[in-house]
């Protein structure tokens, strides 16, 4: 069972544009929704995080935005260059346990074309 | 940057064989965490600790095993490898303080001929 789901699966824009990346969820116990970038061979890091009790958050070029009611939010990234080329994955926690386990999206691949 | 590394990075062996990959963190984080992931798939949790000699099996069932005797240290071992087991392992550690961030290995890449 798939508890965030994350769409689309790949994007492909021009250089300045603002690719969107939306996830949904239905477990209403998540309070912390991250955004992780990974680059080929890498780890993924963590690029930006908002709590349900805020509607967006910006940082840099990377706002999210979200939508409690609807049980989504999403990733905007202004101005994208072709170095933000990598796969973006959303991922929400339930604030129960001591570990405090992330339940990850699909990942969306994106391609910023120069 | 985070201080977390994984050996080996790219690992080809034979069915059968035992097999154990490497994590290990400079921060002194408590939290660490196993996750296998399928190439443009989710990230699935298939072990976490929460500290030294706990150990607990995360939502994706694995025939691996795991051990935390030290702090820094989060090996995964595969007794019998088989071509199913075929996958990205990524290793991971969070702090106490801040527990929602974690930071991951670069992975170890690992074909199971």
């Amino acid at each position: 069972q798939q508890q965030v789901k994350q769409s689309p699966q790949s994007l492909i824009v021009q250089k300045g544009g603002i690719p969107i990346i939306n996830c949904a969820y239905e477990n209403t116990a998540f309070d912390y929704f991250p955004w992780y970038q990974q680059f080929p061979g890498k780890g993924p890091a963590l690029l930006i995080a908002i709590r349900p009790d805020v509607s967006e958050k910006k940082e840099g070029r990377f706002t999210i935005s979200f939508n409690k009611s609807a049980k989504q939010f999403s990733l905007h990234i202004m101005d994208s260059q072709p170095g933000d080329s990598a796969t973006y994955f959303c991922a929400a926690r339930v604030n129960s346990g001591s570990a405090r386990q992330l339940t990850f999206g699909s990942g969306t691949q994106l391609t910023v074309l120069p | 940057e985070a201080d977390i590394y994984q050996t080996p990075r790219y690992l080809v062996i034979g069915t059968g064989k035992k097999i154990t990959l490497e994590c290990s963190q400079t921060m002194g984080h408590d939290k660490m965490y196993w996750y296998q992931q399928d190439p443009g798939m989710e990230l699935h949790l298939i072990h976490y600790s929460y500290g030294v000699n706990s150990t607990e099996k995360g939502d994706l069932s694995s025939e691996s095993t795991v051990s935390r005797i030290r702090t820094e240290h989060f090996p995964l071992t595969l007794e019998s490898a088989r071509p199913s087991h075929t996958s990205q392992y990524l290793c991971a550690s969070s702090d106490r303080a801040r527990q929602e961030t974690q930071y991951f290995g670069p992975g170890t890449r690992l074909l199971v001929l």
